[in-house]
This record gives C-alpha cells, sequence and structure tokens, in this order.
C-alpha cells in the first residue's frame, strides 16, 4: 500500500516569495491534516479536511497561508508571501474518517522549508 | 484543556540498557494517548496507543507504555535498548477531535 505522498522533499526561498507544497493522502483516508513542526517542537496542526470541507483551521495564519483539497483528494499548502518565522518542516497526515481521535494517523515524510 | 508534556528533551542509554521516556498529560477526563516514533527525514510513525482499555499497551518494536491516571502519566518503555531506536519520541493526545503533539523526546542510543 502506497504511503502518503509530499512533494518537494526540501525548499529553500527568500523571505517575501511564495511556495506551495503537495500532498497525495492514502487511497481511500477521507481525512488530511496539515502540520507544521518547527525545530525542536513537536508538530502543531494547521488545517484539517473531511473530504474537501475544512474541519478546522483555527491555528492557520490566514493572512498568508492557504490550502485546498479540491474533489477531496489531494491537497495543496501555499505560503504567500513567506516570513523568516515560517522555515519549518510541514508534515501532511491522514486517516479514515472519524479515525483521527482514536486510530491513527499515517504522516508524509514532510517538505523542508528554509527561508532566507 | 488537554496539552501534553514531555518531561525530557534529551535522553541517552546504552544499548542493551532499558530506556524510559516521560509524559504527562492534563485533562478532566481519560483522553486517547499515542506515542509516535519520528526517524530522521522521516515522518511520523505510530507506536502504540491508549483508548481506555487495558491500561498496559504494547506497541510495535517492543515499546509499552502504561496509563496512569493517578498520576496523568503515559511514559514509554522499553526493556533493552537497540541501535535502531535512535529517534525522536512524540507523546500526543486527543483534545476537541484533534491530535496535539508533546514537544518531542530525542532518544540517543550510546554503543
Amino acid at each position: 500500500e502506497a504511503g502518503v505522498a509530499q512533494s518537494p522533499r526540501y525548499k529553500i526561498i527568500e523571505k517575501r516569495q511564495s511556495v506551495a507544497f503537495w500532498c497525495n493522502p492514502i487511497s481511500g483516508h477521507a481525512t488530511l491534516y496539515w502540520y507544521q513542526q518547527i525545530l525542536g517542537q513537536g508538530p502543531k496542526l494547521l488545517i484539517q479536511f473531511q473530504n474537501n470541507g475544512v474541519v478546522d483551521d483555527s491555528q492557520l495564519p490566514k493572512d498568508r497561508f492557504s490550502a485546498e483539497r479540491l474533489k477531496g483528494v489531494d491537497s495543496t499548502l501555499k505560503i504567500q508571501p513567506a516570513k523568516l518565522e515560517d522555515s519549518a518542516v510541514y508534515l501532511c497526515a491522514s486517516s479514515l474518517a472519524g479515525q483521527g481521535i482514536t486510530g491513527e494517523l499515517f504522516f508524509g515524510e514532510g517538505s523542508r522549508l528554509t527561508v532566507l | 484543556a488537554q496539552s501534553v508534556t514531555q518531561l525530557d528533551s534529551h535522553v541517552s542509554v546504552s544499548e542493551g540498557t532499558p530506556v524510559l521516556l516521560r509524559c504527562n498529560y492534563s485533562s478532566s477526563y481519560s483522553p486517547s494517548l499515542f506515542w509516535y516514533v519520528q526517524h530522521p527525514n522521516k515522518g511520523l510513525q505510530l507506536l502504540l496507543k491508549y483508548t481506555s482499555a487495558a491500561t498496559l499497551v504494547k506497541g510495535i518494536n517492543g515499546f509499552e507504555a502504561e496509563f496512569k491516571k493517578s498520576e496523568t502519566s503515559f511514559h514509554l518503555t522499553k526493556p533493552s535498548a537497540h541501535m535502531s531506536d535512535a529517534a525522536e519520541y512524540f507523546c500526543a493526545a486527543n483534545r476537541d477531535d484533534k491530535i496535539i503533539f508533546g514537544k518531542g523526546t530525542r532518544l540517543h542510543i550510546l554503543p
């Protein structure tokens, strides 16, 4: 079974530039999550989708971050314009519908962003 | 509000000796609790989970954790460390139908 796919694995940009990350969850997983993991900290939930609807985006900095999950499968996370403090690993995870709180999240390998 | 505290940012043990990684949670009710492992440049992988069944939970790779409500703890243990256990470990809990993570404990294995 294919795992959660993310790209690109690494990205270096200047501040004020834009960047986009892509995630393809495990087939059949209705719930998709984007987490931000800053060096030395645990993952922080940015946004959670159930199919193509947003369940929670309370910690997403909406002035610069946006995410979409068209057709309820792939998802894209965009940052525009980037700030130095956005340097982090962006993790995508997926789970079966309704399994998020008691089941297992399956994570991709992450996209490491460096903002100079 | 639910929160998770990992008491040690780094733990070093010798190969073949026991491992103890500590996690405390704060909650007014028994939450679902998890331990995840992250090897370098890899995504997080679930080690084990507690969901109000048996208080001693066995996971993959010989790890286990015990839920102690009186101590609000969910410490991760392994009887004998292996070099391949070197990684970052995250304790997590559910809160408002979302999983929140502790800051992580980096486990170093000394030869």
